[in-house]
C-alpha cells in the first residue's frame, strides 16, 4: 500500500514570511495529492489538491508543487498570518480496492504550524 | 455546505463495553470513511463503504467493524471497547465518478475515552 512521509513535524516562522511542509509518497500509481488543515477542534478541511497531470496549483497565498519522478510534493504558505497556525496534514490515495469504489487516503502525520506575532 | 455530522463529540466508555458512533453526510455521497487520529500517527484509516451494505478493511480494521445500512449513515462498533481504542475519530465522506478520488469532507470528530 502507499506510505506516506511528512517533514517537518513542527514549523515555527515569523508572521509574513513564508512556510514549506514537503510529502515523499511510495507508490508511482498514485495520481491525487490533497493537503488538508485542522485547526482545533475541528475536523480536517481541504486547502489545496493537484492532480498528477500539473506541476503546480496555486490559490491565493497557497501553492502546492508534485515532482512526480522524485514523488515528492510541497505545500507552500505565503505571506503567512496568524490564522495560518494549524496542523496540515498531506495525503494520498490508499490504492483502488476490488470493490472499485473512491480511494480512502493515507495520511502523513502532520505538521504543527506556528505563526509567532 | 456539505454537512458530516457525528453523533458525539466526547464519549467516555468503559473497558469490555460496545460502543456504537455514528455519522451521518447530507450530501448523498455514496463514499465514507472512519480514521482514527492519534498524536504523532496522524489519521489511519479503519474502514470505508463505497455503497450501501458495502464495507471494505483500511488499514487498521482490528477490533472494529462497521454498518451502513442506509446511504448517508455509516457507524463504527467497537464490540469490546479496550483502553488502547482511547482516540479521535473521525468520520469522511465523499462523492464518486468513475476513476477520480475527490475531495473528503470530514466531521468534527468523537473523542473517544475507555476507562
Amino acid at each position: 500500500g502507499e506510505n506516506v512521509e511528512q517533514h517537518p513535524s513542527t514549523l515555527s516562522v515569523q508572521e509574513g514570511d513564508s512556510a514549506v511542509i514537503k510529502c515523499t509518497y511510495s507508490d508511482s500509481a498514485s495520481n491525487y495529492f490533497p493537503w488538508y488543515k485542522q485547526e482545533l477542534g475541528k475536523g480536517p478541511q481541504l486547502i489545496i489538491d493537484i492532480r498528477s497531470n500539473v506541476g503546480e496549483k496555486k490559490d491565493q497565498r497557497i501553492a502546492v508543487t508534485l515532482n512526480k519522478t522524485a514523488k515528492h510534493f510541497s505545500l507552500h504558505i505565503t505571506e503567512t498570518q496568524p490564522e495560518d497556525s494549524a496542523v496540515y496534514f498531506c495525503a494520498a490515495p490508499v490504492g483502488t480496492y476490488s470493490g472499485g469504489g473512491a480511494d480512502g487516503l493515507t495520511f502523513g502525520k502532520g505538521t504543527h504550524l506556528i505563526i509567532q506575532p | 455546505d456539505v454537512k458530516v455530522t457525528q453523533s458525539s463529540r466526547y464519549l467516555v466508555k468503559r473497558t469490555g463495553e460496545k460502543v456504537f458512533l455514528e455519522c451521518v453526510q447530507d450530501m448523498d455521497h455514496e463514499n465514507m470513511f472512519w480514521y482514527r487520529q492519534d498524536p504523532g500517527l496522524g489519521l489511519r484509516l479503519i474502514y470505508f463503504s463505497y455503497d450501501v451494505k458495502m464495507k471494505e478493511k483500511g488499514d487498521i480494521p482490528e477490533g472494529y467493524s462497521v454498518s451502513r445500512e442506509k446511504k448517508e449513515r455509516f457507524s463504527l462498533i467497537l464490540e469490546s471497547a479496550s483502553t488502547n481504542q482511547t482516540s479521535m475519530y473521525l468520520c469522511a465522506s465523499t462523492g464518486r465518478l468513475a476513476g477520480r478520488t475527490y475531495e473528503q469532507y470530514f466531521g468534527p470528530g468523537t473523542r473517544l475515552t475507555v476507562t
